[in-house]
């Protein structure tokens, strides 16, 4: 079974400062999924990045930006100018390609401090 | 348009009683999922639904949970009996497809049970 990993529980960045999450995931597949979702206290899972296993180019979206790599099966996400509002948890999922479910990993609280 | 919504937000009962939890799709999507998060931790795969079939029941957790979805809309998860450890946040999504679509959230429903 795939698993997903996030070792840190918790992480701060200060306001306009650039901060990176980790996240390392187990799986014996070739082709695959990878997502980051942000959940603020509002509870509602956002997402933000995605990136499949068969692109070598890592995904952006404006400030955010993933660092992909297969052979490790590591996939930390990158913001840059860290804003108030980035503050939230943070959730790496690993899904099938020919799957259905996402495996997500424990979490990790992102706090911004002004 | 409208996005994944779910019913109640908040749901608060005793211990034994059984509860139904709401979710309406995004119009369209025809593949429907339910994580449950337990507090402080990552989701967990319940069940996910392709129209009103279920091919993967493989994370409910016991047989006081069920689910059932009418054809490409609305889906109901019910716990009977419920028990203190079902305490937690339970999360709809919703996906165009199986495969390679993204699975979008609603805002989940807080369950506790004491």
């Amino acid at each position: 079974a795939q698993t997903v990993t996030q070792s840190q529980p918790e992480m701060s960045v200060q306001e306009a400062e650039t901060v990176t999450l980790s996240c390392t995931y187990d799986t014996s597949e070739s082709d695959y999924y990878l997502f980051w979702y942000k959940q603020p206290p509002s509870r509602q899972m956002i997402l933000v990045i995605r990136q499949e296993a068969y692109k070598q180019q890592n995904a952006t979206e404006n400030r955010f930006s993933v660092n992909f790599q297969k052979a490790a099966k590591s996939f930390s996400l990158k913001i840059s100018d860290s804003q108030l509002g980035d503050a939230a948890m943070y959730f790496c999922a690993y899904r099938s390609a020919g799957g259905n479910k996402l495996v997500f990993g424990a979490g990790t609280i992102l706090r911004v401090k002004s | 348009g409208a996005g994944v919504s779910q019913s109640p937000s908040n749901k608060v009962t005793e211990k034994g009683k059984d509860v139904e939890l709401r979710c309406d799709p995004i119009s369209g999507h025809t593949a429907l999922y339910w994580y449950r998060q337990r507090l402080g931790q990552g989701l967990e795969f319940l069940i996910y639904f392709q129209g009103n079939s279920a091919p993967d029941k493989s994370g409910l957790p016991s047989d006081r949970f069920s689910a059932e979805r009418t054809g490409e809309s609305v889906s109901t998860l019910t716990i009977q009996r419920t028990q203190q450890e079902d305490s937690a946040v339970y999360l709809c999504a919703s996906s165009r497809r199986l495969a390679k679509e993204t699975q979008y959230f609603g805002p989940g429903t807080r369950l506790l049970v004491l």
